[in-house]
């Protein structure tokens, strides 16, 4: 069946670093990947789409690359902020599916 | 724009009661809205698939007559959960795309719904 692995439940990152988050998935073939942001007792928040013939996508800090080889996703944001802690999911799609990972919990340390 | 509304935020009831989840599009029509689950830690499960003016389609595993879903409007989707029990405790998402956007575009969620079930 397929499945989403979300590299940790928690990660710390000091302020002002590079925070980065792995997405690994199997037995799938999505046609895109979505990043999330989930914060406590609300709806997730999309963040970036990239597509299966994309390699790599910016916005502002963020940066997500798609690797369909390796069956990975990595999203990047640097210069961390206390204000990026948060939950971050990722989520893959093709046909009229989507499945979303469990997230990673950010904590960015002051 | 594309606000998806959600009410209530939180709603505490006894077991065997039955609560209505209510999502609306604020400011767009969406002829499907998607309810979704969320337990502690755990990733988002999808329930079922909400189509205006005809029947949701549901996921596997999912009960249809306990979760019952109407979409009445273009604007309106109600998530009932009958004869509520202690498990179903969870965190009710719903979430929907404004319409001629892509197939891959994103999800735009409301701020979901803790129903704790005593």
């Amino acid at each position: 069946s397929q499945k989403i692995e979300q590299n940790s439940e928690a990660l710390n990152i000091q302020e002002g670093k590079t925070a980065t988050l792995t997405c690994n998935y199997t037995n799938y073939s999505p046609a895109y990947l979505q990043w999330y942001r989930q914060d406590p007792g609300r709806g997730p928040v999309f963040l970036l789409l990239i597509r299966e013939n994309e390699k790599e996508k910016r916005k502002e800090r963020l940066k997500v690359t798609f690797d369909t080889t390796l069956k990975q996703s990595l999203f990047h944001i640097t210069a961390s902020q206390p204000a990026d802690s948060a939950t971050y999911l990722c989520a893959l799609g093709g046909d009229d599916k989507i499945i979303f990972g469990k997230g990673t919990r950010l904590h960015i340390l002051p | 724009g594309a606000v998806v509304s959600q009410h209530p935020s939180r709603v505490i009831c006894k077991s065997g009661t039955s609560v209505k989840i209510e999502c609306r599009s604020l400011d767009f029509q969406a002829t499907t809205m998607f309810w979704y689950r969320q337990f502690p830690k755990q990733s988002l499960m999808l329930m079922a698939t909400s189509n205006e003016g005809s029947k949701a389609t549901y996921e596997q595993g999912v009960e249809k007559d306990k979760f019952l879903i109407n979409h009445a409007s273009l604007t309106l989707s109600t998530l009932t959960v009958t004869s509520a029990h202690p498990e179903d405790s969870s965190f009710y998402i719903c979430s929907a795309r404004p319409p001629g956007q892509g197939w891959d575009s994103p999800l735009h969620f409301g701020n979901g719904t803790r129903l704790t079930v005593t």
